[in-house]
């Protein structure tokens, strides 16, 4: 049973370039939410799809958006990069059903670095 | 979201158990107390979870206090991979999944 996988893996990027990592969940999982994580500190939430539109989202810019997709994968956008954006980006899904607290599992994130 | 705190860093002798605390002095009665970890950089690992009775799995224990306002994450013989940043997050069950994460307790086991 695959997990979560998170393509690509490490991305380089220049200031004012635009970006798009993508996410696959787990199987049975059709729940996708995306955290930013900065250099020593905790995962910050970013946004949630679910049945193809976000659901909620955090204190993030209109520069950050994202897609999910009919088969349940996501991507996540971001346009006019700022050299603050620098961090990994994780993607963590779950499921809308079962009554367990819907515990989110997360992939192996994306190492962004902008120049 | 309740918030939660945690001490910045603990050590812990390998073999030993390792006792992580974790306050949630606000936490209502729908939210449910969760632990993840995370090993340098990696995706955050998913522990345990409880709403308020103490729960156990192959990898922890999580014991709730009665009032619900601190829990303790127990690694029961703490081997030099339990090495990581341990994270307390409590989560509204019914709004949607978003997890507030803090800084976390660094734990780092002993040899």
């Amino acid at each position: 049973d695959a997990g979560v996988t998170q393509s690509p893996t490490h991305l380089i990027k220049t200031r004012g370039q635009q970006v798009t990592l993508r996410c696959s969940p787990k199987s049975g999982h059709d729940t996708v939410s995306w955290y930013q994580q900065a250099l020593g500190q905790g995962p910050q939430f970013i946004f949630q799809y679910y049945e193809e539109e976000e659901r909620q989202r955090g204190n993030f810019p209109d520069r950050f958006s994202g897609h999910q997709f009919p088969n349940y994968s996501s991507e996540l956008n971001v346009n006019a990069l700022l050299l603050g954006d620098s961090a990994l980006y994780l993607c963590a899904s779950s499921s809308k059903q079962g009554v367990s607290g819907k515990t989110q599992y997360f992939g192996p994130g994306t190492r962004l670095l902008v120049l | 979201d309740a918030k939660t705190t945690q001490p910045p860093s603990m050590d812990c002798a390998e073999g030993r158990a390792a006792n992580l605390p974790c306050n949630h002095s606000t936490i209502s009665g729908n939210e449910y107390v969760y632990w993840y970890r995370q090993i340098h950089s990696q995706g955050p690992q998913y522990i345990i979870h409880g709403l308020k009775n103490n729960e156990t799995n192959e990898m922890a224990s999580l014991i709730i206090t009665e009032d619900r306002k601190s829990s303790t994450l127990i690694l029961p013989h703490a081997t030099l991979r339990d090495t990581a940043v341990y994270y307390c997050i409590v989560r509204l069950s019914l709004t949607g999944n978003q997890f507030y994460f803090g800084t976390g307790t660094s734990l780092t086991v002993i040899p």
